[in-house]
């Protein structure tokens, strides 16, 4: 499984902008990038996923770099409820089922 | 419309018993997951069913773990002669491959407990 590498934590303040990195050199050409996060005592929560184009959503911003080696997930305006561990992914699109492979993520810590 | 949902969310046992969880995955989807998620860590992947059939199971998941799918809608986990070293929250995903790009979406989960 391709890896993906990301910073053990992050910190931002409420109303701030939050661009959470993530590397994944060895991405190949059928590897879609999957964001999710986890809060407290919860379930993984899909955020956002894309392939080559930067994707927008309701939740968050995908800008990937143009090689694919590497991905930003932005946070236009951080609340205290997104305080989380955000997990960057690598899944194949081969048109089978594929396991999602988690990494330690980064976690995400929002204050006043 | 409702989202993945798991069965009991908490579970305390003693070593030695047996226990059950269920996950219902959202209706249209034919695709379900189960992971392990212990303390500090990311979910590990257990197994999945395209519906009814078991196609790929882990390492991780030893000979006392065993996963149904009977019908191709619900799923059961059952963990025999549970040790301390399953404590952890098993985490039920589904998703279907024309629905979202096959997204998968992951229920609150049950938090085993095995003193």
């Amino acid at each position: 499984d391709a890896k993906t590498t990301q910073p053990n934590s992050m910190e931002s303040n409420e109303e701030e902008p939050v661009h959470l990195p993530c590397n994944h050199s060895t991405i190949s050409g059928t590897d879609y990038i999957h964001w999710y996060r986890q809060l407290p005592s919860q379930g993984p929560e899909y955020v956002i996923h894309g392939l080559t184009s930067n994707v927008n959503n309701r939740m968050a911003s995908l800008a990937i770099a143009e090689d694919r080696k590497s991905s930003t997930l932005i946070l236009h305006r951080a609340t205290l409820r997104d305080a989380a561990v955000y997990y960057c992914i690598l899944r194949e699109n081969t048109g089978t089922a594929s396991k999602l492979t988690f990494g330690t993520g980064t976690r995400l810590q929002v204050t006043l | 419309d409702t989202g993945v949902s798991q069965n009991p969310r908490h579970k305390i046992t003693k070593r030695g018993q047996n226990v059950t969880f269920r996950c219902d995955p959202i209706s249209e989807h034919n695709r379900l997951y189960w992971y392990r998620q212990t303390l500090g860590q990311g979910p590990e992947f257990l197994t999945y069913f395209q519906n009814e059939a078991q196609l790929e199971k882990s390492r991780l998941l030893s000979d006392r773990f065993s996963a149904e799918r009977p019908k191709g809608s619900f799923s059961t986990l059952e963990i025999q002669r549970t040790e301390q070293g399953d404590s952890a929250m098993y985490l039920c995903a589904s998703s279907h491959p024309r629905v979202d790009q096959d997204t998968q979406y992951f229920g609150p989960g049950t938090r085993l407990t095995v003193l």
